[in-house]
């Protein structure tokens, strides 16, 4: 189960800086990952994904790395700006399966 | 295209009353789901709608919850009579399918007083 009254873990990073958020997946079987990203009051919006016969994928400032063996996913984010502080959620899918499972978020501050 | 449109985007409401909450999703998107976010839990998913029928319900807290798809661009989700534990960050998302990413709403923010 999961914990009760959690805070989320938060990374705290100037301006400038590059940032890597981490994420921990659970299901072995999953093939399709997904980072998204939620500012305050908005839903969550999609950043970038990946499919597990890849291991890193590039978008506009972002980098996704997939490591199989150890079930981590990463999301690098370069050259951090204040716009980016919000909260990052990664998702995963299992092969046939259409609903995405959300892990717990990583809360991104960004201090200009 | 505008995206996932959900309304209200607020409500407030007594315990005990029905709340409806709505949701049109992207046009040619056939899967829909419903999910409802609070600190304590993160996003759960209460429901999945794959070509308008549901799929997995698995998530829905009680009886009390319920969500149709009359048709591919509306949904709604029911709640009746509500309790204040139902306070929460509603979200609908759409997605084309199993290899495709879900597109959110703004959400629904219900406070139960």
């Amino acid at each position: 189960g999961e914990s009760v009254g959690l805070h989320l873990p938060t990374l705290s990073v100037q301006e400038g800086d590059n940032s890597i958020i981490n994420c921990a997946y659970s299901n072995s079987a999953s093939d399709y990952f997904i980072w998204y990203k939620q500012e305050s009051g908005k839903g969550p919006q999609f950043i970038i994904d990946i499919r597990s016969n890849m291991d890193k994928r590039q978008g506009q400032r972002v980098t996704v790395l997939l490591n199989k063996t150890v079930k981590h996913l990463s999301l690098q984010i370069a050259a951090t700006q204040p716009g980016d502080s919000a909260v990052y959620f990664c998702a995963e899918k299992q092969g046939g399966s259409y609903i995405p499972t959300f892990g717990r978020g990583t809360s991104l501050i960004v201090h200009p | 295209d505008a995206g996932v449109i959900q309304s209200p985007r607020h409500e407030v409401t007594e315990m005990g009353q029905e709340v409806t909450l709505r949701c049109k999703p992207i046009s040619g998107h056939n899967s829909l789901f419903w999910y409802r976010q609070t600190m304590m839990r993160g996003l759960e998913l209460l429901i999945y709608f794959n070509n308008n029928v549901p799929i997995d319900d698995s998530g829905m807290p009680e009886d009390r919850f319920s969500a149709k798809m009359p048709n591919a661009s509306f949904s709604t989700l029911k709640i009746q009579p509500s309790e204040p534990r139902d306070s929460a960050v509603y979200f609908c998302a759409s997605s084309r399918g199993q290899g495709s990413e879900a597109f959110f709403g703004q959400g629904t923010r219900l406070t139960v007083v």
